[in-house]
């Protein structure tokens, strides 16, 4: 059982380089969502999508694009990389967006360990 | 400023000593989630609570969602080696986005 896949697992950058971390879920969910992690701060949402077709912001945008064109798929792009984006970023998909339904499991990848210089 | 402060932020006990961590916020949230994250891997998730006031018990593992449901609380039994890793918490104001806390980290000592 493959679940959330994340490519690269690391990955160094040049301050001003682009890049895409790649995402894709088995498991026909609707709703993927991209987070970074920092020392002390706990996960925080860039962005989130509801299904094919439909992205939108979460609560820290800045810097990063994102798209939906197929269900299994969620790329987050950096568009300049900053040594500010140092961090690492989790994928995550579950079933529908129902965070508040006890039934509704949200898996995580394992993470892309990103370092900007 | 974290929208869900958990505390303490570090713990380290003796194997088959209890544990309590803390998850505290000033707003209400529809559902609260509790995972655990281990070095170099993804968060799991160990449990969703609804209801105010709910108590779930996942074999030594207790979370409670406050009356209010602005807070909850993980109490680990007899603690094990193998309970060690990083424990967040996760609030959910409506169904899109999940708030974290900054989590607790937790070492069982053998």
């Amino acid at each position: 059982n493959a679940g959330v896949t994340q490519t690269p697992k690391f990955q160094v950058l040049k301050t001003g380089q682009s890049m895409t971390l790649q995402c894709a879920q088995d498991m026909n969910h609707e709703y993927m969502s991209w987070y970074r992690q920092d020392p002390g701060m706990g996960l925080r949402l860039i962005h989130y999508s509801v299904g094919a077709g439909i992205t939108d912001q979460g609560e820290v945008p800045n810097g990063y694009n994102v798209s939906r064109s197929t269900t299994e798929d969620f790329p987050l792009r950096l568009l300049s990389a900053a040594p500010s984006q140092t961090s690492v970023y989790f994928c995550a998909s579950s079933r529908d967006f129902g965070t508040n339904r006890a039934g509704n499991t949200i898996y995580f990848g394992e993470g892309s360990w990103l370092t900007v210089v | 400023t974290q929208l869900l402060e958990q505390s303490p932020q570090f713990l380290s006990i003796q194997e088959g000593e209890n544990l309590t961590v803390y998850c505290n916020s000033s707003s209400v949230f529809s559902s609260l989630q509790w995972y655990r994250q281990e070095p170099g891997e993804g968060p799991v998730l160990l449990v969703t609570v609804v209801t105010g006031g709910e108590v779930k018990k996942l074999k030594r593992l207790t979370f409670q969602f406050g009356d209010a449901r602005k807070d909850s609380s993980l109490h680990i039994t007899a603690a094990q080696p193998g309970d060690t890793g990083l424990y967040l918490c996760a609030g959910a104001r409506d169904d899109y986005k999940l708030s974290f806390g900054a989590g607790t980290t937790v070492t069982v000592r053998a």
